[in-house]
Formats: C-alpha cells, sequence, structure tokens
C-alpha cells in the first residue's frame, strides 16, 4: 500500500496569513493526488485534485502543485472559513489511501 | 445537481451486522464507481472499497475484506455497505463517495452515517 505522510498534524495562522500543508507518497503517484476540506460536522469537500487543478467552485486562494512523491497544498490570505481540517489522498493505486489529516486553526 | 443521501445512525450490538445505504439523484450509478470511506472518532479517512455498479465488481481494502460487503442496485440508483461481526472499533461515521465521470478522484459526498458499536 502506498503510505500518505502529511504535515503537520496541527497548523495555527493569522488572518490573512499563507499557510503550506505537504504531502509525501511513500513511492511516485504520477500526480493523482486531491485535497479535501473537511469542517467539523461535515463530510469532506474536493479541493484540488490531479495535483494542481482547482476543483469547481473552490476559491483561487487555495493552489496545489508537486509532483513524484512530494505535494503541497498553499491556502494564500487565510479566511476565517478556511478554518478545517485538510486531508491528502493518493488514487494512483488501489487501496486509495489519505493522510492522516492537518488541523487548521487561527491563531 | 447531484446528490448522496445516506441512511441513518446505527446502533449495533457486537457481533451483529449492520446495512447501510447511499441513494445518489442527478447522477446515474452505473456510469461511475461508489466508494465507501471511514472516520473513526477524532481521526482521519480511511477507503474502505469500492463498487463498480454496472457490473457487481469490488475492490476492498485488505482490512475491510472480511468486513465490509458492498452491493448496488441500479434500479433504485442505490449503493450499500454491509458491517458484519461489529466490534467496538468498527465505531465510526461512513461516507460514501462518487467520482464524476471517468475521474478518480471524489467530487461528491454523502452526509456519513454514524455506527456505534455498543452492549
Amino acid at each position: 500500500d502506498i503510505q500518505m505522510t502529511q504535515s503537520p498534524a496541527s497548523l495555527s495562522a493569522s488572518l490573512g496569513e499563507t499557510v503550506t500543508i505537504e504531502c509525501r507518497a511513500s513511492e511516485d503517484i504520477y500526480s493523482n493526488l486531491a485535497w479535501y476540506q473537511q469542517k467539523p460536522g461535515n463530510s469532506p469537500q474536493l479541493l484540488i485534485y490531479d495535483a494542481n487543478s482547482l476543483a469547481d467552485g473552490v476559491p483561487s486562494r487555495f493552489s496545489g502543485s508537486g509532483s513524484g512523491t512530494q505535494y503541497s497544498l498553499k491556502i494564500n490570505s487565510l479566511q476565517s472559513e478556511d478554518v478545517a481540517s485538510y486531508f491528502c489522498q493518493q488514487y494512483n493505486n488501489y487501496p486509495y489511501t489519505f493522510g492522516a489529516g492537518t488541523k487548521l486553526e487561527l491563531k | 445537481e447531484v446528490q448522496l443521501q445516506q441512511s441513518g445512525a446505527e446502533l449495533g450490538k457486537p457481533g451483529t451486522s449492520v446495512k447501510l445505504s447511499c441513494k445518489v439523484s442527478g447522477y446515474n450509478i452505473r456510469n461511475t464507481y461508489m466508494h465507501w470511506v471511514n472516520q473513526r472518532p477524532g481521526k482521519g479517512l480511511e477507503w474502505i472499497g469500492r463498487i463498480d455498479p454496472a457490473n457487481g465488481n469490488t475492490i476492498y481494502a485488505e482490512k475491510f475484506k472480511s468486513k465490509a460487503t458492498l452491493t448496488a442496485d441500479t434500479s433504485s440508483n442505490t449503493a450499500y455497505m454491509q458491517l458484519s461481526q461489529l466490534k467496538s472499533d468498527d465505531t465510526a461515521i461512513y461516507f460514501c463517495a462518487m467520482r464524476a465521470a471517468i475521474s478518480h478522484w471524489f467530487a461528491y459526498w454523502g452526509q456519513g452515517t454514524l455506527v456505534t458499536v455498543s452492549s
């Protein structure tokens, strides 16, 4: 199985700040990576697919990058509504696997 | 608009089974794969498996091969997951999720079903 190592586990940032979340795969996943946002009590919502493509309706302050085994999610100009947990997921091979998540809070 | 409507919360006793449903509207499930994901209390997401409703083919994560059984009814556009031999660590929220067209990422998610295992 492909292991997804996500960091940091938690993050505290101020409004307007830029934050970056990292995800490392245990083998090359050829950009077959998605990022999801999950707010408390809700189901996950797709943010980014194919490592760097913005899902429909997602604000442009979110962006994804990376290739091979290293990927990142960047949030520019942090807004209060961005407080949530974020998960990466590889869909290069079955079983699909998720990172352990990053909990983003406001400082 | 695509919507995935999951069945209500379940309380199951250890050793019993529960069957969860996920009814899709706005999209024909014959044209996609239906996935199931769980989330234990305060934890991350774990992929359980997927079914191709067009032919019933399934793929499971190894640890769920004897735990979960995925089925689908194309006439009602509904996917199902049965969890057997319930144990306390099966207590979790279970989500159904669906790709769009020929993509692989999960564009659509159900609202989740809480399964609590307790005697």
